[in-house]
């Protein structure tokens, strides 16, 4: 399936500050999920959106569904070194069509 | 525990030696897939399949096989593995379109 554009590619962040990361697709979406990934091992889970506006956090994470359908964004607040790793977004409009951002790659310094 | 597990997690094989990754899932999901991560090119999608007897390409199925005889099992099988086809490989399921994927599996083929 095509590929999301997310944003940035990369982020070096000192201990303690908050991150944003985004997604945006060209078609309308029903589902927006962000995953973090880290060296070898498989995706997990962070956060899964269902309706447009819908806010949702879990820790310090908090990651919202476009109004437009077309877009997403995640936030870290208060990062810490286990933050590190690849954090990616991924979305359809029917489940079957899952699409994938091509990661923010997240290095925290203590 | 939830969980979709991958076998083996890591291979070294050689050109033209039949090869079959396995992938089972204990959700009782519908959705299964398969998709390989290569740098730069993030995930893609080998096939998948929606229910049992019923499996679909994806992206970039040249080089695999796979069945569904089982709601719970999605098996990868590559008939005559060639270097190119060398990446780390994920299974998912999914029944909403939370998509959880197992560990990973890193295949070399020499």
């Amino acid at each position: 399936g095509q590929q999301l554009n997310q944003s940035p590619q990369s982020m070096f962040i000192q201990e303690g500050e908050d991150v944003s990361m985004n997604c945006t697709s060209s078609s309308i979406f029903n589902t927006w999920l962000w995953y973090k990934q880290d060296p070898g091992e498989g995706p997990v889970l962070l956060i899964a959106l269902y309706k447009a506006g819908e806010l949702t956090s879990n820790g310090r994470l908090t990651a919202q569904f476009g109004i437009t359908r077309k877009d997403s964004f995640l936030n870290i607040s208060a990062s810490i070194p286990s933050d590190v790793g690849i954090y990616f977004c991924a979305g359809h409009p029917v489940y079957y069509d899952m699409r994938f951002g091509a990661g923010t790659r997240l290095t925290v310094k203590p | 525990e939830a969980q979709v597990t991958q076998n083996p997690r890591y291979l070294i094989t050689v050109t033209g030696k039949k090869l079959t990754v396995t992938c089972s899932q204990n959700m009782n999901h519908e959705y299964m897939s398969w998709y390989r991560q290569d740098p730069g090119l993030g995930l893609r999608q080998i096939y998948y399949s929606m229910n049992v007897e019923v499996t679909d390409k994806g992206d970039v199925p040249e080089g695999y096989k796979v069945s569904r005889k089982e709601k719970r099992n999605f098996p990868l099988i590559l008939e005559s593995p060639s270097p190119n086809q060398t990446s780390l490989y994920f299974c998912a399921s999914s029944s909403t379109g939370d998509l959880f994927f197992g560990e990973g599996s890193r295949l070399t083929v020499l």
